[in-house]
């Protein structure tokens, strides 16, 4: 099956700074791909929908300021958390369809903790 | 609006069999897909359903009624490596967008 991956796994931050966290599809190429965040023991929330060559499309809620999605390639997209406070601290994944809707492969993940 | 429940929490014991039910009202449907998620990591793809009735694959079955709303997926032959959450998700209207439920814990005994 396709194959995506994020970097890094995890990363530890201090409160006020950017987090940047990179979404690569390894052997096929996504005009598509989101971003989910997941806190403990609660199920996937998806943050925003990221297309190539456009803007993302956010979910209600989130702060398009805030998450900064770049979809610059058929292959990566890059969420920066700014500014990045304790609460944002979470599991952040991302995902994309391969060549047809019948699969959505998710990348390994991102554990950010902001101090 | 749209909506996907399934259990909360389901226990079994190793190499039995057990049943996880979805209900689904969505306002368009292409498709019906279960995920398996190990505590602190992604999901893994199990199954997508689009046409009625039952799709086999290995231990693991996945069955959708699209006029009732409701898809289960079945483990068989449970092992202790089965103990994950087990997560139910609708491409409805949109393109390419899932619409989630919350999730199944599923433990297994030995």
């Amino acid at each position: 099956g396709a194959v995506v991956s994020q970097h890094p796994s995890r990363v530890i931050c201090k409160s006020g700074t950017s987090v940047k966290i990179e979404c690569r599809s390894l052997d096929f190429q996504a005009t598509t791909m989101f971003w989910y965040r997941q806190f403990p023991k609660q199920s996937l929330m998806l943050m925003a929908t990221s297309n190539e060559g456009s803007k993302a499309t956010y979910e209600q809620g989130v702060e398009k300021d805030k998450f900064l999605i770049n979809h610059a390639s058929l292959t990566l997209s890059t969420l920066t958390v700014t500014s990045a406070h304790p609460e944002d601290s979470s599991f952040y994944i991302c995902s994309a369809f391969g060549t047809s809707r019948h699969e959505q492969y998710f990348g390994p993940g991102t554990r950010l903790t902001v101090t | 609006g749209q909506n996907i429940d399934q259990p909360t929490e389901m226990t079994a014991t190793e190499g039995a069999i057990v049943q996880i039910n979805c209900t689904y009202q969505t306002s368009g449907f292409n498709g019906l897909f279960w995920y398996q998620q190990h505590a602190g990591e992604a999901p893994t793809f199990l199954s997508y359903n689009v046409l009625d009735g039952l799709e086999e694959k290995g231990r693991f079955s996945s069955f959708l009624s699209r006029s009732k709303g409701y898809s289960y997926l079945l483990l068989k032959e449970l092992q202790m490596k089965d103990s994950a959450s087990y997560l139910c998700a609708v491409l409805g209207d949109s393109n390419y967008q899932l619409i989630w439920g919350a999730g199944t814990k599923l433990i297994i005994k030995p």
